[in-house]
Order: C-alpha cells, then sequence, then structure tokens
C-alpha cells in the first residue's frame, strides 16, 4: 500500500500566477500520475511522472502549461502555470506501487485550486 | 481508443434499497477493472476490482461482476446504508506498455449516491 500527503488541500489564486502542488509517498514508487477534476467531470490524465525521465504528457496538456518535477522515488510536484478561471478544479496524485496490471493505484487527498 | 461509460447521476435511494450503477467499458485486449468511491471529503479510495473476464470483485457487500461478452462492470449492492453516500467512479487500467503512459486509470464521470434514512 502507500499513503500520500498532498498539499495544499486548497487554495484560491489570482489569475495568471502559479501554483505548485506536492506530494509526497511513504514509500518509494516508480509510477506517478496526475490527475485533473474539472467540476462535474471525471478524472484525466494530465502526465505520468517516473522517476529519472521527463514526465509525459497526455493530449491537451503541455509541460509549459502544467511542469513536473520528480526529484527521487517518494516525491513529485505539479505546477500549474499563469492559471486563468479555466484551471478551477481538483488535481490529484496517484502512485501504482508495484508492476503489473492488478496493482491498486493510490491516490492523494486533492488540492481543490479556485482561479480568480 | 479506451473508455469507460458510466450511468450519470445524482442517485438517491432510500435505505435498505438495491443499488445498480451501470458501466460500461471500450478497451483494447484486457484491462484490468476497478470501482473506486470518494467519500465526502476524503480521497479516492479503492472499492473493488477484477482482473479477467467472470471475475467478481467485491467489497462492504458491494459486488461487480467483469462481464467481457458485453464489455460491462456494473456495481451492486442489495441494502444501501446512508454511509455508502458517495461518489463511484467506474475505471479501468490500461495496458502496460514500455514508454508513454503507463499503468494509470481511465476513469467514468463519476456517480453521486445519495441514501436517504
Amino acid at each position: 500500500s502507500a499513503v500520500i500527503s498532498q498539499k495544499p488541500s486548497r487554495d484560491i489564486c489570482q489569475r495568471g500566477t502559479s501554483l505548485t502542488i506536492q506530494c509526497q509517498v511513504d514509500s518509494q514508487v516508480t509510477m506517478m500520475f496526475w490527475y485533473r477534476q474539472q467540476p462535474g467531470q471525471s478524472l484525466t490524465l494530465i502526465a505520468t511522472a517516473n522517476q529519472g525521465s521527463e514526465a509525459t504528457y497526455e493530449s491537451g496538456f503541455v509541460i509549459d502549461k502544467f511542469p513536473i518535477s520528480r526529484p527521487n522515488l517518494t516525491f513529485s510536484t505539479l505546477t500549474v502555470s499563469n492559471m486563468s478561471p479555466e484551471d478551477s478544479s481538483i488535481y490529484l496524485c496517484s502512485v501504482v506501487p508495484g508492476q503489473g496490471m492488478n496493482t491498486e493505484a493510490f491516490f492523494g487527498q486533492g488540492t481543490r485550486l479556485t482561479v480568480v | 481508443g479506451n473508455s469507460v461509460t458510466q450511468m450519470e447521476g445524482p442517485v438517491t435511494l432510500s435505505e435498505e434499497a438495491f443499488l445498480t450503477i451501470n458501466c460500461t467499458y471500450t478497451a483494447t485486449g484486457y484491462p484490468s477493472l476497478f470501482w473506486y468511491v470518494q467519500y465526502p471529503g476524503e480521497g479516492l479510495q479503492l472499492l473493488l476490482k477484477a482482473t479477467k473476464a467472470d471475475d467478481k470483485g467485491s467489497n462492504k457487500g458491494f459486488e461487480a461482476t467483469y462481464r467481457k461478452e458485453t464489455t460491462s462492470f456494473h456495481l451492486e449492492k442489495g441494502s444501501v446504508q446512508v454511509s455508502d453516500s458517495a461518489v463511484y467512479f467506474c475505471a479501468l487500467r490500461r495496458y502496460w506498455f514500455p514508454g508513454g503512459s503507463q499503468g494509470n486509470l481511465i476513469f467514468g464521470k463519476g456517480t453521486k449516491l445519495s441514501v436517504k434514512p
């Protein structure tokens, strides 16, 4: 299993500013994922952040807007840059602490971001 | 591509009622299927999973059977309680392959369940 500490839990930010979200895991994990959950919508994968390599972004998400760091096997950050009201969402990090298709994914509590 | 279609909510039931939340999927090959639950104010938690056709996942009185012939993974509970009020997400695990995204989940839109006493 894995316990994830994600912070901040919520924030209200001015448009044009940036926010960095942190995820700390209580064990070493190779795979870490960042998701976005827009109001009333499902979770959408932003990027996969594996330690030792560049993050891989999904279609519609770019590094300049959502830079990710993964300095070690227990920590990652996601920055939401140059924010606009459309970035208001819940952002979640997730880890899969094991190999194979059947391994359970664990999630942080989420960061509720409101951009005004 | 891979996708999950889930019954839209919200769903409101009385305590002890029978619950079904429909979930169908589109995927190449043989994905693993999951139900996650998000209780008010809490993070996502795994409720149950099934990794191959005809597997039945079960937990806390909830059940779901992996039906490859109908590409479905419907969630059921015979008698819901007020404490089951939450948002339920159906999800599938993408194929493991080198490069690109590996092992992430693809989610349905979520179904909000409210159970009244």
